[in-house]
């Protein structure tokens, strides 16, 4: 069965400062997807970046970034600059390529100190 | 992004009575939905898949006669909790999918079983 891990319970960064969360999975299959996600207070969850393991480049979005692994089945993710509105949790999540169905970490809670 | 709506995002009910959830999709025809529960501090935990048309699949050790799941048009997807007693007091999230790769998530229900 695939698992996702998320060692860090809570993660704690300077603003301004780079951050990064880790993450490691594991699977049998080939082919998946694998995701971070934002959960602010709101509860509202938000994609903040996606890696297709077929790809070898890392995927970025703007301060996001990734550190896929595939061989050490680990997907961190950085965030540069980090701002007061990036306090939230952040769930790291995997999806089979045969499966539109979302296994999720057990979370990472981040603070941002002013 | 597209729009995933949720009704109610609160409720509390007394024990023994049914409450019922619904997710819509606002901009997108969606013919799978998710539905996902999260316990305080915890991360989110699949408990069906909604497929239009036919019968909800659940997830092992989700009790199905007990939260029922209607998937009745494209845009819309059910979650009855039957008879409701306080430890199914949660927050219930839903999402929908788009295409292959995207999947967009309803800002959740919060249910209090008194």
């Amino acid at each position: 069965a695939q698992t996702v891990t998320q060692s860090q319970p809570e993660m704690s960064v300077q603003e301004a400062e780079t951050v990064t969360l880790s993450c490691t999975y594991d699977t049998s299959e080939s082919d998946y997807y694998l995701f971070w996600y934002k959960q602010p207070p709101s509860r509202q969850m938000i994609l903040v970046i996606r890696q297709e393991a077929y790809k070898q480049q890392n995927a970025t979005e703007n301060r996001f970034s990734v550190n896929f692994q595939k061989a050490a089945k680990s997907f961190s993710l950085k965030i540069s600059d980090s701002q007061l509105g990036d306090a939230a949790m952040y769930f790291c999540a995997y999806r089979a390529d045969s499966s539109y169905k979302l296994i999720f970490g057990s979370g990472t809670r981040l603070l941002v100190r002013p | 992004g597209a729009v995933v709506s949720q009704h109610p995002s609160r409720v509390i009910c007394k024990s023994g009575t049914s409450v019922k959830i619904e997710c819509r999709s606002l901009d997108f025809q969606a013919t799978t939905m998710f539905w996902y529960r999260q316990f305080p501090k915890q991360s989110l935990m699949l408990m069906a898949t909604s497929n239009e048309g036919s019968k909800a699949t659940y997830e092992q050790g989700v009790e199905k006669d007990k939260f029922l799941i209607n998937h009745a048009s494209l845009t819309l997807s059910t979650l009855t909790v039957t008879s409701a007693h306080p430890e199914d007091s949660s927050f219930y999230i839903c999402s929908a999918r788009r295409g292959v790769n995207e999947q967009f998530f309803g800002p959740g229900t919060r249910l209090t079983v008194l």
